[in-house]
């Protein structure tokens, strides 16, 4: 397994379009989490998986996004109506579960809103 | 809440140069504690990290020491090369490690 992987790398869209980013963790993780990290700034917390289930979100999550990880390995997050302020880097990282295990972060999939 | 203070950047050292990249935190319990690097172009790699204090993470020539009496975990590497150039962030874990806090980033460049 090569790690965590992402697509598409790059995505540029017109406001008001829908997105769809895909994630692949590493096999055996049943752990994934989506960050987001905007210019200057370290990434931030958007919502976990444990296996299938959604179990944390942040209040960074509106509306318009969701996240789905339907049989517990790849995850999508999908954006609705796409913002100018939604332009990021979005990150996905996966892990082994128990108390602190370590995260492995993909090369993210960057989103550029015109 | 939980927060992470980073010195802001960049910084520019010269090859060979002394490195110290200065982390504080705030959080409730006892938290992990890590330093990531980003490459230019690249995914967030875990440089190192520590899980209670005094412990003292270290990999690549590079160290990290967690200072409970202080909040502290400052980066630090004796001599530094061109290849460190990278963007640093120092992050926290804490609970049932579910998520991530990180700083804002310190970016480093390293010249000849």
């Amino acid at each position: 397994d090569t790690g965590v992987s992402q697509d598409p790398r790059h995505k540029i869209t017109k406001r008001g379009q829908n997105v769809t980013f895909r994630c692949d963790p590493i096999s055996e993780h049943n752990r994934l989490y989506w960050y987001r990290q905007t210019l200057g700034q370290g990434p931030e917390f958007l919502t976990y998986f444990q296996n299938e289930a959604q179990l944390e979100k942040s209040r960074l999550l509106s509306d318009r996004f969701s996240a789905e990880r339907p049989k517990g390995s790849f995850s999508t997050l999908e954006i609705q109506r796409t913002e100018q302020g939604d332009s990021a880097m979005y990150l996905c990282a996966s892990s082994l579960s128990g108390t602190r295990a370590e995260q492995f972060f993909g090369p993210g999939t960057r989103l550029t809103v015109l | 809440g939980n927060s992470v203070t980073q010195m802001e950047g960049p910084v520019t050292l010269s090859e060979e140069a002394f490195l110290t990249i200065n982390c504080t935190y705030t959080a409730t319990g006892y938290p992990s504690l890590f330093w990531y690097v980003q490459y230019p172009g690249e995914g967030l790699q875990l440089l190192l990290k520590a899980t209670k204090a005094d412990d003292k993470g270290s990999n690549k020539g590079f160290e990290a020491t967690y200072r409970k009496e202080t909040t502290s975990f400052h980066l630090e590497k004796g001599s530094v090369q061109v290849s460190d150039s990278a963007v640093y962030f120092c992050a926290l874990l804490t609970g049932g490690g579910n998520k991530l806090t990180f700083g804002t980033g310190t970016q480093l460049k390293v010249e000849l």
